[in-house]
């Protein structure tokens, strides 16, 4: 299994909603990312766990919360988010532990709409 | 720190013509460099990537990069493009040491939009 899957495909919320969005790999990647990209812009990151610990949190506002239950699982649980929030959001995972570079592998990614 | 140039933001290209996407970074240490594909309303694929060897790196569905050190350059090429390989490519660039408080940070460039024509 070589893939990175990422659920839902496509979220639209409220801005008062609770959501989470979910991405799983079962290659035994140790470290796993969450970026945020808009139109027509490269992604950027938000956050990394590497050996399910958080190592990297890019001052990102705190109405995003993520969560790393388990190697396989990564979970980027949102609330009271706003209109500009909107984006694809993107999983990937690499297979060493974030302090080694290393490839990069993403998901499909939700598109994430927020009203 | 890193940095990455795409110089062009769209390369448009009539099928089966060859194609050359720029693609320059900074760095005042040496670096992993990636090139990735997105097509439409679709996730990052990796493309290639050079690490260390042979400065000549073959990809997926056809395409090539080159590391040039001196010009700190990897631009992506293929012979013949096929409408389906329209898509946005993105170069990327890690630093292959262990950076403390950096972790496995990739810098994206801005995005070349390849357009195929027929």
């Amino acid at each position: 299994d070589t893939e990175v899957t990422q659920t839902p495909k496509h979220l639209v919320m409220g801005m008062t909603n609770k959501k989470s969005l979910k991405c799983e790999q079962h290659m035994g990647h140790r470290a796993m990312y969450w970026y945020k990209q808009k139109a027509k812009k490269p992604p950027e990151l938000m956050f990394v766990y590497s050996y399910e610990k958080l190592s990297i949190n890019e001052s990102v506002p705190s109405r995003f919360s993520p969560e790393c239950p388990n190697s396989s699982l990564l979970n980027l649980h949102l609330h009271a988010l706003q209109p500009e929030d909107s984006a694809l959001y993107l999983c990937a995972t690499s297979p060493r532990g974030a302090k080694l570079a290393d490839t990069q592998y993403f998901g499909p990614g939700t598109r994430l709409t927020v009203l | 720190a890193q940095s990455v140039t795409q110089l062009d933001s769209q390369v448009p290209v009539f099928e089966e013509a060859p194609v050359e996407l720029r693609c320059n970074y900074s760095s005042s240490v040496s670096v992993y460099l990636f090139w990735y594909v997105q097509y439409p309303n679709q996730g990052l694929q990796l493309l290639l990537k050079y690490l260390s060897g042979s400065t000549l790196v073959k990809g997926i569905n056809g395409f090539e990069a080159e590391f040039n050190k001196s010009q700190t350059s990897f631009h992506l090429r293929k012979p013949s493009v096929h409408i389906s390989d329209t898509a946005e490519y993105f170069c990327a660039v890690s630093p292959p040491s262990i950076v403390t408080g950096g972790g496995n940070k990739l810098t994206f460039g801005t995005g070349t939009q390849l357009k195929v024509e027929l």
